[in-house]
């Protein structure tokens, strides 16, 4: 049974450049989600899909992020012109919505931004 | 608003002895999921353990239980016989409406 995969694992990008993250879930899974965990923080949720529709988004999440899961299956996470805040790790999950549901996460992919 | 609190930044155990990580949450929806996840330095999220509001028995998977006291709001994870592999940062978490909501997570270091 294949996991949630996430690529690339690691990014480093100069500020002011863009990026863009691939999130693969569980195959059967309709829910896919985005979370963002600094240094000694818990993960903090960015947004998510139900098939391809995106259904929530975080005020955390500003207008240079975007996220799309086109087709219900994979997801790409964007951030357009980077800042150092951005550092962090992302880290996608999935789930198969059926009233309460067990989320899966990836590995997750560190992102420095110098 | 829903809130995760985690009050143990690090504890440690011997190894082969039993440790309780305390967690406790507030929130106002009378249905609601409570979470245990396991974050091995590697980063990976590695679930653990959940337990329903309406479950009336404490959930148990394998070497880790959940002591769940819905009147205290609380929500603690005892593992039993520790190993070394259970060296990691653990957090608790709480279904919010799809998105999970985490605390701030306890740092786990076992003794040989």
């Amino acid at each position: 049974d294949t996991g949630v995969s996430q690529n690339p694992r690691h990014k480093i990008t100069k500020r002011g450049q863009n990026v863009t993250f691939r999130c693969d879930p569980i195959s059967e899974h309709n829910r896919l989600y985005w979370y963002r965990q600094t240094l000694g923080q818990g993960p903090e949720f960015l947004t998510y899909f139900q098939n391809e529709a995106q259904l929530e988004k975080s005020r955390l999440l500003s207008d240079r992020f975007s996220a799309e899961r086109p087709k219900g299956s994979f997801s790409t996470l964007e951030i357009q012109r980077t800042e150092q805040g951005d550092s962090a790790m992302y880290l996608c999950a999935s789930s198969f919505y059926a009233g309460f549901e067990t989320q899966y996460f990836g590995p997750g992919t560190r992102l420095l931004v110098l | 608003a829903q809130k995760i609190t985690q009050t143990q930044p690090g504890m440690f155990v011997q190894e082969k002895e039993a440790v309780t990580l305390d967690c406790t949450y507030d929130t106002s929806d009378p249905s609601y999921g409570l979470f245990w996840y396991k974050q091995p330095s590697s980063g990976e999220m590695i679930f653990l353990i959940y337990q329903g509001s309406y479950d009336q028995q404490n959930a148990t998977e394998g070497r880790y239980s959940l002591n769940f006291q819905k009147a205290r709001k609380s929500a603690n994870l005892v593992i039993s016989a520790s190993q070394l592999g259970d060296s990691a940062m653990y957090f608790c978490a709480m279904s919010g409406g799809g998105k999970l909501i985490f605390g701030q997570g306890t740092e786990l270091s076992v003794k040989p």
